[in-house]
Parts: C-alpha cells; sequence; structure tokens
C-alpha cells in the first residue's frame, strides 16, 4: 500500500541551528502539507502546497519556515533559525484530490535544545 | 479559536461494547469530515470519512453520524476490542478552498478499551 515517507524520524538541533524535515508523498497525489502536533495538543496545519506553490500558511508559518518540492517527489520543510517552542512532531500529508482523505507520515519528532 | 471541538479527552469502554465518541463543529463551511486514530510516535491514521451531502457511512465496525443542522458528528465502533486503544481526531476541510484541502482537527479523544 502506497504511504507518505519522512525522514528523519527524530532530530535534535541546537538552538539557532537550521533544519530540514523531508517527506517523500504517495506518488500521483496533487495536494501536500505539513502539520505539527506539540507534545499533548493537537494536530495543528502549518502550510499546504499545490501546483509547485504555497496554497495558504498558517500564523506558525513565520519567515522562519519556507517549503520545496525541489525534485518531483521530495518535500520538505526548512526551519531557518530553530527556536525551543519549534520542539513537536511535524507531520507530511498527500492527498489526491478534493473530498478524498489526507495520507499522513509516521512524522520526525524535532527536539530543539 | 476552536472551530472542531472533542470535548470528552478520555473515554474508557468495556471489549465488546459500543465506543462513541464525538465531535462538535462551528465552522458552516467544512463539508468533509473525517476521523483518524493515531498510536504515540506515529502518523494520524485515515479511518472514514463523510461528506456533508450525507448523513451516515459505515466500515465494517466503524460508522460515522453526521448532524448538519447541530453541527455535530460521531464515530461509532462497534464491537469495540483492545487494538482500538488509540487517541482519535475528528478532522474537517472546507472543499470551497480547492487546492488547499487543509484539515482542522479536533483536540483528540483518547479511547481505552478495557479487556
Amino acid at each position: 500500500e502506497p504511504e507518505v515517507t519522512q525522514t528523519p524520524s527524530h532530530q535534535v538541533t541546537q538552538m539557532g541551528q537550521e533544519v530540514i524535515l523531508r517527506c517523500v508523498p504517495i506518488s500521483n497525489h496533487l495536494y501536500f502539507y505539513w502539520y505539527r502536533q506539540i507534545l499533548g495538543q493537537k494536530v495543528e496545519f502549518l502550510v499546504s502546497f499545490y501546483n509547485n506553490e504555497i496554497s495558504e500558511k498558517s500564523e506558525i508559518f513565520d519567515d522562519q519556515f519556507s517549503v520545496e518540492r525541489p525534485d518531483g517527489s521530495n518535500f520538505t520543510l526548512k526551519i531557518r533559525s530553530t527556536k525551543l517552542e519549534d520542539s513537536a512532531m511535524y507531520f507530511c500529508a498527500s492527498l489526491l484530490g478534493t473530498g478524498t482523505e489526507a495520507f499522513f507520515g509516521q512524522g520526525t519528532r524535532l527536539t530543539v535544545v | 479559536d476552536q472551530q472542531v471541538k472533542q470535548n470528552s479527552p478520555s473515554l474508557s469502554v468495556q471489549e465488546g461494547r459500543i465506543s462513541i465518541l464525538n465531535c462538535d463543529y462551528t465552522n458552516s463551511m467544512f463539508d468533509y469530515f473525517l476521523w483518524y486514530k493515531k498510536y504515540p510516535a506515529e502518523g494520524p491514521t485515515f479511518l472514514i470519512s463523510i461528506s456533508s451531502i450525507k448523513d451516515k457511512n459505515e466500515d465494517g465496525r466503524f460508522t460515522v453520524f453526521l448532524n448538519k443542522s447541530a453541527k455535530h458528528l460521531s464515530l461509532h465502533i462497534v464491537p469495540s476490542q483492545p487494538g482500538d486503544s488509540a487517541v482519535y481526531f475528528c478532522a474537517a476541510s472546507a472543499s470551497v478552498n480547492f487546492g488547499n484541502e487543509k484539515l482542522t482537527f479536533g483536540t483528540g479523544t483518547r479511547l481505552t478499551i478495557i479487556p
């Protein structure tokens, strides 16, 4: 069964460092997303990406965040200068089209120290 | 701004009985609703969905009911099994945002099935 894969599963980084979280969405999907879940809280939308551009971003997705789909298969989330409060599980998701379910990856646990 | 609410943070149900998880929403633009199951340190796994043109959708042991006038949906699991123990998230999206089917999640309900 096709799945969304994310690497790494766990990333520890020092505050102020840049991190890149990687995702390989399901191959024929058209819509791509990043969500995050801070420990004990709900899953929150960060950004959506369609047709090689950002469709929408949340308030969380400030200038320190960027996304890229560099080669038609990978979908990356970059945090330029990490803060302690960026520590969370980050989930990539992809969607085939309107009215279908989003498939989520296993997540990357980001720990900023 | 909690557009999707799950008011019960936890629920315990005896194995074999029915589990009923509830979800309320406030945004009338939502027209597609989903339930996801999540284990610790894993991504949400899709369970079942319902479009606003329906009031019920069934898939095996899982049934989702939608009451649009009350802006309420529920997930029924029957019979409940120990493997159903997980956190269940209700999520909603609005197809009017074509090209951006972002999901708005509730806070989750931790379901524990007691053997």
